[in-house]
């Protein structure tokens, strides 16, 4: 079966610029997180959608940072504007189910955003 | 909030050699999982541990969860150049709400 597709793989903006990342999980995946994994560091969870709906984003800095499922299949993470502490891998992820059996995460490619 | 720490944060291992790196939680957990990171990759699943003392094989990997629920440890027997990567814990509240993720053991083998 294919894996969890992100896009761009890379990119590079200034601070104070916008960003876009797409991300497409695994068919019939209902949940789909997003990760920022900072050089060193473990993923820190962003945002968890549960289809379209979003069941925890309690670290998202929301004056920056949007994030969008529609229709329950794809999603969006957006920064506005980006700040140089925002350079970092964002990985998105998907599960089958939610916490407990069938929760086995498989992570995307990610997109390593750099900003100058 | 549910803090989860890995030790060692760097792992220097010869070839052929048995190591552990320990995972430990704030917090009682529900679940633990385990993943493996390699260099430029993404995190892979490894396995999950849900049962207080429990202990499952993968090869030569030996994961074990505590009898508390608050600690986890992976255990790699005769070391491969394969094993080369950043192992990361994850740990799910006992609400079952929110996964936290370790700061990883990062490995490095000497052949």
């Amino acid at each position: 079966e294919a894996g969890v597709a992100q896009s761009p793989r890379y990119k590079i903006i200034e601070k104070r610029q916008s960003v876009a990342f797409w991300c497409n999980p695994i068919s019939g995946h209902a949940t789909l997180y997003w990760y920022q994994q900072i050089l060193g560091q473990g993923p820190k969870l962003l945002i968890q959608f549960q289809n379209n709906g979003v069941v925890d984003d309690s670290q998202l800095p929301k004056d920056r940072f949007s994030a969008e499922r529609l229709k329950g299949v794809d999603s969006t993470l957006k920064i506005q504007p980006a700040k140089l502490e925002d350079s970092a891998v964002y990985l998105c992820a998907s599960s089958f189910g939610g916490w407990g059996r069938g929760f086995e995460q498989y992570f995307g490619p990610g997109t390593r955003l750099t900003v100058t | 909030g549910q803090q989860v720490m890995q030790i060692p944060q760097y792992q220097h291992v010869q070839e052929g050699e048995d190591f552990t790196t320990y995972c430990n939680s704030s917090t009682t957990l529900s679940n633990i999982q385990w993943y493996k990171q390699r260099p430029g990759g993404h995190p892979v699943f490894l396995i999950q541990l849900v049962k207080s003392g429990e202990v499952k094989k993968q090869k030569r990997l030996t994961f074990q969860f505590g009898e508390a629920k608050k600690n986890s440890s992976l255990h790699i027997t005769a070391t491969q150049t394969t094993d080369v990567g950043t192992y990361f814990c994850a740990g799910v509240g006992a609400a079952g709400n929110k996964l936290t993720f370790g700061g990883g053991t990062r490995v490095l083998v000497k052949p």
